[in-house]
């Protein structure tokens, strides 16, 4: 059974630009999470997407946003970046009561460096 | 407010012995605690959980112990080895204002386990 796949792994950028971080969850899996991570400040929570519809959003400005979509591919984009976005993205997958059980699948991140 | 506290940044432990690592938390809504474990450039991966129902879980050399009148959980690791060297996330899940679950965690402890 493949496992979640972000794309693309790392990329580079410089302020004011804009990204878009791609996810692919586990077959059959339809609620799709994104976390940030940077040093000191561990995983935070972004955003929750289930059967395209946005359930959770995390306490971040609004130059952040995602989408999914029908196959429950989740895209997630910042714009207007800045060097604070500098971060690992994570992206997660989980089945009926994962949420509940918090029981995620990760992928192995998207390493943002904005210059 | 930080509701998921992790207070050891890191810990060192000798190959054999025990591990013990802690977590507090503040909310008293979640439902579930975790452990995940993240190596260096991979995603994070869940390692044990225990719902808030019951004090102890164990699953081979992982034991996670939960007090809730403390609001603390413990993740025990015996016998420490090597390859346990890695960071690790303690994480609470909660129904969230949007009636979904949502997973919060703390910031982490790396843990290295001396040969």
């Amino acid at each position: 059974k493949a496992g979640v796949t972000q794309t693309p792994r790392y990329l580079i950028k410089t302020r004011g630009q804009q990204v878009t971080l791609s996810c692919s969850p586990i077959s059959g899996h339809r609620s799709v999470s994104w976390y940030q991570q940077t040093p000191g400040q561990g995983l935070q929570f972004l955003f929750e997407y289930f059967s395209e519809t946005q359930r959770n959003k995390g306490n971040f400005p609004g130059r952040f946003s995602g989408r999914q979509f029908s196959n429950s591919r989740s895209e997630m984009n910042v714009s207007t970046l800045e060097l604070g976005d500098s971060a690992l993205y994570l992206c997660a997958s989980s089945g009926p009561g994962g949420l509940w059980t918090g029981e995620l699948f990760f992928g192995e991140g998207s390493r943002l460096t904005v210059l | 407010d930080q509701q998921v506290k992790q207070n050891s940044p890191s810990l060192s432990v000798q190959e054999g012995r025990i591990s013990i690592l802690n977590c507090d938390y503040t909310n008293s809504m979640f439902d579930y605690f975790l452990w995940y474990k993240k190596y260096p450039a991979e995603g994070p991966t869940f390692l044990i959980s225990i719902s808030s129902i019951k004090d102890k879980n164990e699953d081979g050399r992982f034991t996670v112990f939960l007090n809730k009148s403390a609001k603390h959980l413990s993740l025990h690791i015996v016998p420490s080895q090597p390859g346990d060297s890695a960071v690790y996330f303690c994480a609470a899940s909660a129904v969230s204002g949007a009636g979904s679950y949502q997973l919060t965690f703390g910031k982490g402890t790396k843990l290295s386990v001396i040969p």
